[in-house]
């Protein structure tokens, strides 16, 4: 079955400095990957989605992510973070060998700093 | 103005009730889900619907129950036999199981 670890349960920056949010995931095929962000009582928000077309995605707010198949990894960045880019971060994988189940990590909380 | 609405916000329970969440959606997807978020963890699947009036068991729906008699509409209804339910729930659509999902913004059920 696939799943997902996001490898940082909390990360802490200072606003205009980049932002790295780490996934890794694991999948018997080839996967779907999501990034979605979520504010305080608020539902989640996609931010982009790897479906096997270019390995580097651009989302919306200035996120990219890489997928890297040789490391099953799908990290997010932002070369300089936003006061408003705090909130939750949840890293997603799918794929069609587990009927398109959405696996969702545990999620990163991410801290802008003054 | 397309999008997922979620009611109520905020729901508090006694024991032993049933209680009835709303979704609905004017999207025109074809389907839909519910998902239960507790603090620290990652969101987990009670049930989805890919048309109207079937629908499937997720990884945790014991003690909850669904319905879809339309398209635009998911009501999830938590029974008195979910042991732990106060979480925060969402409700989700797709246009299809291989799409992205599109989040409502969600309801806090409270058990007193």
């Amino acid at each position: 079955a696939q799943s997902v670890t996001q490898l940082d349960s909390h990360v802490s920056v200072s606003e205009g400095t980049p932002v790295l949010l780490r996934c890794n995931y694991s999948s018997s095929y080839s996967p779907s990957l999501f990034w979605y962000v979520q504010h305080p009582n608020k539902g989640l928000q996609l931010l982009l989605k790897y479906t096997s077309a270019a390995t580097l995605v651009k989302g919306i707010n200035g996120f990219e992510a890489e997928f890297k198949k040789s490391e099953t990894s799908f990290h997010l960045t932002k070369p300089s973070a936003h006061m408003s880019d705090a909130a939750e971060y949840f890293c997603v994988v799918s794929d069609q060998y587990n009927n398109n189940d959405m696996r969702f990590g545990a999620g990163t909380r991410l801290t802008v700093k003054p | 103005d397309g999008g997922i609405t979620q009611s109520p916000k905020y729901l508090f329970r006694k024991e032993g009730q049933n209680v009835t969440l709303s979704c609905e959606q004017n999207l025109n997807h074809d389907a839909m889900y519910w998902y239960r978020q507790d603090p620290g963890q990652g969101l987990r699947l009670i049930y989805y619907s890919q048309i109207v009036n079937d629908f499937q068991k997720g990884d945790i729906a014991e003690g909850y129950s669904v319905s879809r008699e339309k398209k635009e509409s998911f009501p999830l209804t938590v029974t008195s036999a979910q042991k732990n339910p106060t979480a925060f729930y969402l409700c989700a659509s797709s246009q299809s199981r291989v799409d992205e999902q599109f989040f409502g913004p969600g309801t806090r059920l409270t058990v007193l």
